[in-house]
């Protein structure tokens, strides 16, 4: 069936540390990748979104590109914050037999002053 | 603007309780969930809706009951609580149900329900 899978966390990076939180995903079609952002007491918020192969979302300094040939769609921020430190999740949406947003499990990034 | 609002923030059940966790949006999205949130499982679909009238499940349905009398509102009814009902809940909803604007669409989020079941 169709899954998302993410690397466990957490992720304790130093201010200024380059970031990469690495997304896999398996699907029966053609789905829309997104990465959301939640932080402590809050609902998810969008992060970024890419629609089609080869496309890159970006927003806020991350970015992640589409890749179909390797079914990833990687996280980074060349440069994270302290502020950045919260719960990151990878998820795809796809309408095939129902429209349904299936997400990974979240990888908790701490990011040290 | 309030987006999606969730009531109540907290709330703590005796087996076999029942309750209902109020969802409402003022974006006038067609497309409506919930959602579970556990340690190290991510987020798991209950229901869905997918305009007025019109539910179908998600993942983990069981001991869950919805509706959707309005395009607004979007109840989530637990019907006997049991402790393996503990978790987080979200509410989110979306602009469209089912071309291809929806599945390019994302997800907007209410702050959750925390929900203990002793």
């Amino acid at each position: 069936g169709d899954s998302v899978t993410q690397m466990e966390g957490p992720v304790t990076l130093s201010e200024e540390a380059f970031l990469t939180i690495n997304c896999t995903y398996t699907a029966t079609g053609y789905p829309s990748l997104f990465w959301y952002v939640q932080y402590p007491g809050e609902g998810l918020q969008l992060l970024l979104k890419a629609t089609k192969a080869d496309d890159k979302g970006s927003n806020k300094g991350f970015e992640a590109t589409y890749r179909k040939e390797t079914t990833s769609f990687h996280l980074e921020k060349g440069s994270v914050q302290v502020s950045d430190s919260a719960v990151y999740f990878c998820a795809l949406t796809i309408n095939t037999g129902g429209f349904k947003t299936i997400f990974g499990a979240g990888t908790r990034l701490f990011v040290k002053a | 603007n309030a987006g999606v609002t969730q009531t109540p923030k907290f709330q703590v059940l005796k087996t076999g309780q029942s309750m209902t966790l109020q969802c409402a949006q003022d974006m006038n999205h067609e497309y409506m969930s919930w959602y579970r949130q556990d340690p190290g499982m991510g987020l798991r679909l209950i229901h869905y809706s997918v305009g007025a009238g019109i539910t179908d499940q998600g993942e983990v349905p069981n001991g869950y009951n919805v509706s959707r009398s309005t395009t607004e509102d979007f109840p989530l009814r637990l019907l006997s609580a049991a402790p393996s009902q503990t978790s987080v809940y979200f509410c989110a909803s979306s602009y469209g149900a089912g071309g291809s604007s929806s599945y390019n669409s994302p997800l907007h989020f209410g702050n959750g329900t925390r929900l203990t079941v002793t």
